[in-house]
């Protein structure tokens, strides 16, 4: 079945550190790819999303690139806020039913 | 404002009690979906309806059930409380464009 895989958690960067965080999916049928982020006490918010192979999808200094060679869809930014301490889940969707299937998160952690 | 409402925010069962979550949604979506979030588990689909009189089973659908009233409600329903099933539950719908996910702001549920 659809699934997703993404970097084991908790992840912890110091202020303006380079972040990655890595997400592979499977390969059925042509799936639309999604970031989302939940910050403590909150539900969940899109960050990111692209729809096609080679899609960028790009939000608050967040990029994630749709590689279907790959099948890969890692987030990344380039200097980390404090702020931006949250969970992130990749997700993809597909299917005459448009279910999403999610990654188990990732928790971000960062440090002034 | 277009959304997904959820109720309630919070509940406390004690074991064998019942419940039933309710979600209503605006999008005009025929799509709904109710997901539980666990730590570590990311979000796992319980039931989903492809449109209105019609439900499916998720990944982890055992205890509970669903209706689809019409195409704007789908409610959860918990017949005998037990404490797995201690969570924070979302309803989800897809937005107007597909590409992009409407969620409920989340229902904290302890089982004790």
């Amino acid at each position: 079945g659809d699934s997703v895989t993404q970097m084991e958690g908790p992840v912890t960067l110091s202020e303006e550190a380079f972040l990655t965080i890595n997400c592979t999916y499977t390969a059925t049928g042509y799936p639309s790819l999604f970031w989302y982020v939940q910050y403590p006490g909150e539900g969940l918010q899109l960050l990111l999303k692209a729809t096609k192979a080679d899609d960028k999808g790009s939000n608050k200094g967040f990029e994630a690139t749709y590689r279907k060679e790959t099948t890969s869809f890692h987030l990344e930014k380039g200097s980390v806020q404090v702020s931006d301490s949250a969970v992130y889940f990749c997700a993809r969707s597909g299917g005459s039913n448009y279910k999403l299937t999610f990654g188990k998160g990732t928790l971000l952690t960062v440090n002034p | 404002n277009a959304g997904v409402t959820q109720t309630p925010k919070f509940q406390v069962l004690k074991t064998g009690q019942s419940m039933t979550l309710q979600c209503a949604q605006d999008m005009n979506h025929n799509s709904m979906y109710w997901y539980r979030q666990d730590p570590g588990m990311g979000l796992r689909l319980i039931y989903y309806s492809a449109s209105e009189g019609t439900t499916d089973k998720g990944e982890v659908p055992n205890g509970y059930n669903v209706s689809r009233l019409n195409k704007r409600e789908f409610s959860l329903r918990l017949e005998s409380a037990a404490p797995s099933q201690t969570s924070v539950y979302f309803c989800v719908t897809p937005g107007q464009n597909i590409v992009g996910y409407t969620f409920g702001s989340g229902t904290r549920l302890t089982v004790v």
